[in-house]
């Protein structure tokens, strides 16, 4: 298995409340994916970042923040949860460029419930 | 806009049953399609990708096939069991950038 944990697995935060959910590689790979995965919806990336300091966003990046100051940590932080963002999310990460074809790894996921 | 389609969406099977999982896209200029797979409760794992100047590509009792003409692609699996159970996500990678589009999935079920 790929060296990626995050935390937390599991949270119930209120709306209105900030959270930040924090990805962890050991495997010095470049880039770094946040996804969220919802019924009907399958996976949507949100942001990712191609080097320490250096992000994009995705196809649903409207209310999150990312953020990455060393190569091995990926933070994703939602300012002010709403209902619309429970979901699951999934980190990822990738040595190269993905249509190079290069495997990409994902993570546990973290299981967010905004109340 | 790139969109990725799942056909069926659940699936159940006896054990050592050949099985088809379909899954078609609109946007033909892609660079790659890969297929995962995905447990309850975990994240996904690649079993196989198809770079676009591929026809298919096989793993043991895996093989995915790849027409991008026609923005289709399909996962075989030979002789099912019970440990194929998981549901099973195609995605591919296209000139929108550094992002994979996913389908929906296919929840497979294998019965003994």
């Amino acid at each position: 298995d790929a060296g990626i944990t995050q935390s937390p697995r599991h949270k119930v935060t209120e709306t209105g409340t900030p959270v930040t959910l924090r990805c962890h590689q050991t495997e010095n790979h470049r880039y770094m994916y946040w996804y969220r995965q919802d019924p009907g919806h399958g996976l949507r990336l949100i942001h990712y970042s191609y080097g320490v300091k250096d992000t994009d966003k995705g196809e649903v990046s409207d209310g999150y923040s990312v953020s990455r100051s060393k190569t091995e940590d990926f933070l994703l932080t939602l300012e002010s949860a709403t209902s619309s963002q429970t979901s699951v999310y999934f980190c990822a990460i990738s040595a190269t460029l993905l249509l190079s074809g290069n495997t990409i790894y994902f993570g546990e996921g973290s299981w967010l419930t905004v109340v | 806009k790139q969109e990725v389609t799942q056909i069926p969406a659940a699936l159940s099977v006896p054990e050592g049953e050949n099985l088809v999982l379909n899954c078609s896209f609109t946007d033909s200029a892609i660079y790659n399609l890969q297929w995962f797979r995905q447990d309850p409760g975990k994240g996904l794992t690649s079993l196989l990708l198809i770079q676009s100047s591929q026809r298919e590509q096989t793993s043991g009792r895996l093989n995915a096939s790849l027409d991008k003409s026609s923005g289709r692609s399909t996962l075989y699996i030979a002789a099912s069991q019970p440990g194929d159970s998981a549901t099973y996500l195609c995605a591919v990678n296209n000139n929108a950038g550094n992002m994979l589009t996913f389908g929906g999935g296919t929840r497979l079920m294998v019965k003994p």
